[in-house]
């Protein structure tokens, strides 16, 4: 069973506007959630993080938001731009929770121009 | 050049034959690992090390055999490839997955096992 989960497989979105990109997980031991960008024949690229000791981490135009309680965090991309046209991952980790990254299977957005 | 290689980027081999992917990271990051992404499942793990000689099943270990008599280096070893191995690579290191540290990845390997 996935316990990092993005549903949506894919998103568009225009040119200029939100982009929002949604993960739910259900191992509440996770205390760590990171973002990455992956375009093809690319590996994965850090984007963004978040400690479960916060509720909003900014950096440019992107903000991840979490919700503990639902066990749910969104990253916001405003404003979207073509270039940001790529599969985000969401990720996970815990300490003392095997010492790796869980992924989830990702959402491709498409950024129309 | 400093970061996180893989190599071969590309690899076509028959089934049942031995192929071992190659990485080999420059930061002297303690942990290593290897994923294989396939479509629908996203990214999934395969085996990690925490450090030279330490290494751990992660979800998908079966076929595969790992080593790291390096801190730099973590093969990954298919022992006889099956078509179901037919995938990309990517290796990945990090400093500490358990310390608000992120995890860069090398550029990946495509398999394909015919």
């Amino acid at each position: 069973d996935q316990q990092v989960k993005q549903n949506s497989p894919s998103l568009s979105v225009q040119e200029g506007r939100i982009s929002i990109l949604n993960c739910d997980y259900t191992n509440s031991m996770f205390d760590y959630f990171l973002w990455y960008k992956k375009y093809p024949a690319e590996g994965p690229t850090f984007l963004i993080s978040i400690s479960s000791i916060k509720d909003k981490n900014e950096d440019g135009r992107f903000t991840v938001f979490l919700n503990k309680s639902a066990k749910h965090l969104s990253l916001h991309i405003v404003p979207s731009q073509p270039g940001d046209s790529a599969v985000y991952f969401c990720a996970a980790s815990a300490q003392g929770y095997g010492q790796n990254f869980v992924f989830g299977p990702g959402t491709r957005l498409s950024v129309l121009p | 050049d400093a970061g996180i290689t893989q190599s071969p980027r590309y690899k076509i081999t028959e089934t049942g034959r031995q192929v071992t992917l190659m990485c080999h990271q420059t930061w002297s990051h303690s942990y290593m690992f290897w994923y294989r992404q396939d479509l629908g499942h996203g990214l999934r793990l395969i085996y990690y090390s925490a450090a030279a000689d330490i290494t751990d099943k992660g979800e998908v270990p079966d076929g595969y055999v790992v080593s790291r008599s390096k801190t730099e280096n973590f093969p990954l070893t298919l022992e006889s490839a099956t078509r179901s191995q037919t995938s990309v690579y990517f290796c990945a290191s990090s400093e500490s997955p358990t310390a608000g540290t992120e995890a860069f990845f090398g550029q990946g390997t495509r398999l394909t096992v015919v």
